[in-house]
């Protein structure tokens, strides 16, 4: 397919363990964003990629948190020991040219449900 | 602190209804706004506006900027059950973070 697409869907983790979320962003697409979206709230930004320089990493809410883009195309979002306030959806999103304010196209999520 | 707010947050109405959900912003750099709607996947893209005062118009669906009082509003006419879903409202800025408000959730009853 064309659009976004990120594995895996559901996720369950007991607390402590690793996880890892990939995403394969739209072929071509510069910019690469990940996201967290907890319920009944609007997604918020965790780190963007340019190609594959992590331009920016402010949102990552800790250092348990690490992603990277290694060949400018696929993403992985690491997340280290992870605790029960994990728990949410983390969306990805590609995009044609660099910066947020152009239009970007989302994955449909990983849900991860921490125990 | 930059901020995207919505409102109202939820809302319930009958088919055929009209419906206007509103988006206000303080954020620096501001770029662009973004409407997006969410069903029980990823945030599909409605428009991106920049321009203050031109509507933006996609059949039943409309929005517009307005950057003096720093807001956009969309409209749906005519609402289908379809049209239930979250919709999100996010503002684009020079830099690399694209700020969302929690969303408006629709419900439209037949």
């Amino acid at each position: 397919g064309a659009g976004v697409s990120q594995s895996p869907r559901y996720k369950v983790a007991k607390r402590g363990q690793d996880v890892a979320l990939r995403c394969d962003p739209i072929s071509g697409h510069v910019s690469l964003f990940w996201y967290q979206q907890a319920l009944g709230q609007g997604p918020e930004f965790l780190t963007y990629f340019q190609n594959e320089a992590q331009l920016d990493k402010s949102g990552l809410p800790s250092d348990r948190f690490f992603a990277e883009r290694p060949e400018g195309s696929v993403s992985t979002l690491k997340i280290q020991r992870t605790q029960k306030e994990d728990s949410a959806v983390y969306l990805c999103a590609s995009s044609l040219a660099s910066g947020s304010h152009n239009e970007q196209f989302f994955g449909p999520g990983t849900r991860l449900t921490v125990l | 602190e930059d901020k995207v707010v919505q409102s109202p947050l939820s809302l319930v109405v009958h088919e055929g209804d009209t419906v206007t959900l509103n988006c206000s912003y303080e954020v620096t750099n501001f770029r662009s706004l973004l409407w997006y709607k969410q069903e029980k996947k990823a945030p599909t893209f409605l428009f991106m506006l920049t321009s203050s005062g031109i509507e933006k118009k996609s059949g039943r669906l409309s929005s517009i900027l307005d950057k003096k009082e720093l807001s956009s509003i969309l409209n749906i006419t005519a609402t289908q059950t379809g049209d239930s879903a979250i919709y999100l409202c996010a503002v684009g800025q020079a830099g690399t973070a694209l700020i969302f408000g929690k969303g408006t959730t629709l419900s439209v009853s037949s």
